[in-house]
């Protein structure tokens, strides 16, 4: 029962890479999301979905994409990596009004230098 | 537009001891309201949720919260804390028609023996 999956743990990128955070989860939830941590600032949203085909913008999007094309993924794209986007990146789902409790991935550490 | 306040960064507090730690939240619709426990290093684990009903909710680990509708507030409380219960408490508050999950900025709990 794998729950929420991120990968990778740890990244290391140079300020202009991309990259891709991968999110796959395998309730068959509807509702997806994405969230920094920083020190002091608790989880901000970035991007969410409330299903395959539909995302929308969270508090903090600037630096970031996504994109739903199936259920259980939610990738979450840094095109041109800053320093200010080192951080803690966390993958959430939940299934809905019916089931509104979000689970949690263990988190992404990634830096930029 | 949908907003959630803690309202202590640290709470410290001795073993045994009492403890509150306090939410507020804000929004034009209705919402459900959690709290969720992040030990270092590690993603975060429900504690307990108030969905409807009953506004006294009992959590995991001896923890509960009251909902109160006209202070909107959301405030978790143990009657008497362990060294265990050290780690960073969030409050956060899911929107019942955008399906967005809002947390608060954290409250470090620290239980000194």
């Amino acid at each position: 029962n794998a729950g929420v999956t991120q990968t990778p743990k740890f990244q290391v990128l140079k300020t202009g890479q991309s990259m891709t955070l991968q999110c796959a989860q395998d309730m068959n939830h509807e509702y997806m999301s994405w969230y920094r941590q920083d020190p002091g600032m608790g989880l901000r949203l970035i991007h969410y979905s409330v299903g395959a085909g539909i995302t929308d913008q969270g508090e903090v999007p600037n630096g970031y994409n996504v994109s739903r094309s199936t259920t259980e993924d939610f990738p979450l794209r840094l095109l041109s990596a800053a320093p200010s986007q080192t951080s803690v990146y966390f993958c959430a789902s939940n299934g809905g009004s019916l089931n509104t409790e979000a689970f949690f991935g263990q988190g992404t550490r990634l830096t930029v230098v | 537009a949908q907003s959630v306040t803690q309202l202590d960064s640290q709470v410290p507090v001795f073993e045994e001891a009492p403890v509150e730690l306090r939410c507020n939240y804000s929004s034009s619709v209705s919402v459900y309201l959690f709290w969720y426990v992040q030990y270092p290093n590690q993603g975060l684990q429900l504690l307990l949720k108030y969905l409807s009903g009953s506004t006294l909710v009992k959590g995991i680990n001896g923890f509960e919260a009251e909902f109160n509708k006209s202070q909107t507030s959301f405030h978790l409380r143990k009657p008497s804390v362990h060294i265990s219960d050290t780690a960073e408490y969030f409050c956060a508050a899911l929107s019942s028609n955008t399906g967005k999950l809002i947390f608060g900025q954290g409250t470090t709990l620290q239980v000194k023996p």
